[in-house]
């Protein structure tokens, strides 16, 4: 069935540096995308999304970029800082099951800012 | 605190055993919806229930089982428990029916069962 993952399961930066996180989907009909993170012990927290209409959108510190023609999603954190470390996830909205229709999650990359 | 309450933080439970998780939505959500987190994996979604009603099942086993009630908490029950049934199990609500843009999730803390 159709997948969203992640190129990467672990990323380790430098406090200060910038990050990107790559997420690879397969379902080109996906029309909505959202970033989570989630931190040790929590529940996933919304960072920002992005529609298939959009190939860029910028939030505070981070901006989600989107390439349909390769179906691949980035988020990029400027100016990491040590409470970035978390686990982020991409998730793809399932446009085919209509009004019942569910996002799909990636497995997750771990970003780790180092001192 | 994202408003959408869980309990209990921790269960652990012994194989065959049946336990009950509980989920209160945020203020005002309408549609409540179960994750299953299993140890480096995603988030599996299990099933989805608006204002009482089942709305969308995903990859949830015949051994568990989700309600929603009146005052719209919901519970998710799981019996007949496995040892690979331990995971972090998250609740999530939303003020409609439908994923969209204008409608996403917000997350509970979770859930974490241990089944030894």
């Amino acid at each position: 069935g159709e997948s969203v993952g992640l190129h990467l399961p672990t990323l380790s930066v430098q406090e200060g540096d910038n990050s990107i996180i790559n997420c690879a989907y397969s379902n080109s009909a996906s029309d909505y995308f959202i970033w989570y993170k989630q931190e040790s012990g929590k529940g996933p927290q919304f960072i920002i999304d992005i529609r298939s209409n959009m190939d860029k959108r910028q939030g505070q510190r981070v901006t989600v970029l989107l390439n349909k023609t390769v179906k691949h999603l980035s988020l990029q954190i400027a100016a990491t800082q040590p409470g970035d470390s978390a686990v982020y996830f991409c998730a793809e909205l399932d446009p085919s099951s209509g009004s019942a229709r569910q996002l799909t999650f990636g497995s997750g990359t771990q970003l780790t800012v180092l001192p | 605190d994202s408003g959408v309450t869980q309990t209990p933080k921790h269960l652990i439970t012994a194989t065959g055993q049946r336990v009950t998780l509980r989920c209160s939505p945020r203020s005002g959500d309408l549609s409540v919806y179960w994750y299953q987190q299993s140890l480096d994996q995603g988030l599996q979604f299990l099933i989805q229930y608006y204002n009482g009603e089942e709305r969308a099942k995903g990859n949830i086993l015949e051994r568990f089982s989700a309600q929603q009630f009146p005052d719209l908490h919901s519970e998710l029950n799981l019996s007949s428990l496995e040892l690979g049934d331990s995971a972090l199990y998250f609740c999530a609500s939303t003020v409609g029916g439908t994923l969209s843009g204008a409608n996403v999730l917000t997350f509970g803390a979770g859930s974490r069962l241990t089944v030894l």
